[in-house]
């Protein structure tokens, strides 16, 4: 099945700093989502971004689907965006069962 | 629209019992599915339903099983627990020929 790397596997920020988390995936994918999981345990939907590049205020998202890559960027981090960061991935052709990866854990100090 | 509802949020089992764990969908959705997180496996896939029927299965023993209701409510069920069921049990929804899945707040679920 698919693979999905994340990296780098944890971040340390001081609030106001900027960040990149990005995610790998090993075949063409028809979907990909970007999940915040916040410290009680419910992952919120950040963004559907199979291509192409995505914005929703501090935060943006792109996907370069040929180079099997996507890249999650917040700035001007606040400490609320203290978390764990989960790409899924869905391979082309395949059953709709998405593939995460271990995730990026982010800490915004004040 | 209300979003995905887990029940129960958290509780404690010995080991050896079983558990059932409740999921009602966002309105409309009629695709369940079921995850497990740990800290040491991550994100894994149990099941998905569809319209009361078992659509897709992850890599777990048959210990673990579930269900989907004619309004698409679901339940996931563990049979003799063991320790290293201890998880965070996550549903999620979606409509079927959507792109984007919907999380619940989770099922802590600790055995001892």
């Amino acid at each position: 099945g698919i693979q999905v790397e994340q990296s780098p596997p944890d971040l340390i920020l001081q609030e106001g700093a900027n960040s990149t988390l990005r995610c790998n995936f090993s075949d063409s994918v028809n979907n990909l989502q970007w999940f915040h999981q916040n410290p009680w345990g419910q992952l919120i939907n950040l963004f559907y971004i199979p291509s192409g590049t995505k914005q929703n205020g501090r935060l943006s998202a792109t996907t370069v689907a040929t180079e099997r890559y996507s890249l999650l960027y917040i700035s001007s981090s606040q400490t609320t965006d203290s978390g764990v960061y989960f790409c899924a991935a869905t391979a082309s052709g395949g059953s709709y069962i998405p593939t995460f990866g271990r995730g990026t854990s982010l800490i915004v100090h004040p | 629209k209300a979003g995905v509802t887990q029940t129960p949020r958290y509780l404690i089992k010995t080991r050896g019992q079983q558990v059932t764990l409740s999921c009602s969908p966002i309105s409309g959705h009629r695709s369940v599915s079921w995850y497990q997180q740990t800290p040491g496996q991550g994100l894994q896939f149990l099941f998905e339903y569809f319209s009361e029927t078992q659509r897709n299965k992850g890599n777990f023993p048959g210990r673990f099983s579930g269900r989907q209701f004619s309004n698409s409510r679901s339940e996931m069920n563990v049979s003799t627990l063991e320790l290293g069921d201890s998880a965070l049990y996550l549903c999620a929804s979606r409509e079927l020929s959507g792109n984007t899945i919907y999380f619940g707040e989770g099922s802590w679920l600790t055995v001892v």
